[in-house]
């Protein structure tokens, strides 16, 4: 069945890069997503890759795709002390793009 | 755009109450979604609305939760005869009908059943 899997936590000094993993399942998946969670509030979207992309950068981040592994990055650079959150990889249950399958989030602290 | 907006923020009820939520989506989203989170999990996919349709719902939305979206603009999710079971963050997102199908999420309704 669907499943995502992360690594709970994760600690990080500021100005350092941080590297977020995880791994899916459903090959099926056309995108894959990085979602924030600060606490108390509601998940916001950070970046997402296709499927047929090996790598997307955007600003700070950069998200790296294995699709033979089933495996996803999303590496931090620079990390500030804003950065501490929670961190949810996603992806999508079908080719339609209709729900979104999570994974149970990594908690990134950032200490300066 | 104000983004996706719930109402209320939170809600405490006693159980074998009926409560309901409010969603709106970002104005020109055709697609509506329902999702529940709780602690130290992520959200969970409950149901999904493309313009009025409900396309698909979860095995997770037992028959006491129903979702409509009676004009293609708002949704609202109900509970019925809460359970202490039913206490989580509800999650509501809006996407695009086309790829990349970016689901952007709402602030959430957190339930309280005592």
């Amino acid at each position: 069945g669907e499943d995502v899997e992360q690594s709970l936590f994760l600690s990080v000094r500021e100005g350092d890069s941080s590297v977020i993993n995880c791994t899916y399942t459903d090959s099926s998946s056309t995108y894959l997503y990085w979602y924030k969670q600060e606490p108390g509030a509601g998940l916001q979207l950070l970046t997402y890759i296709f499927s047929n992309m090996d790598m997307k950068q955007d600003q700070r981040l950069t998200v790296l795709l294995n699709k033979k592994d089933k495996h996803l990055s999303l590496r931090i650079a620079d990390t500030q002390t804003g950065d501490s959150a929670i961190y949810f990889c996603a992806e999508t249950l079908n080719q339609a793009g209709t729900a979104l399958i999570f994974g149970k989030g990594t908690t990134l602290s950032v200490s300066s | 755009d104000t983004g996706v907006s719930q109402d209320p923020r939170h809600k405490i009820t006693k159980r074998g109450q009926n409560v309901t939520f409010r969603c709106d989506p970002i104005s020109e989203h055709n697609r509506l979604y329902w999702y529940r989170q709780t602690l130290g999990q992520g959200p969970e996919f409950l149901t999904y609305f493309q313009n009025e349709a409900q396309l698909e719902k979860s095995r997770l939305l037992s028959d006491r939760f129903s979702a409509e979206r009676p004009k293609g603009s708002f949704s609202t999710l109900e509970i019925q005869r809460t359970e202490q079971g039913d206490s989580a963050m509800y999650l509501c997102a809006s996407s695009a009908i086309q790829g990349p199908y970016e689901q952007y999420f709402g602030p959430g309704t957190r339930l309280t059943v005592t």
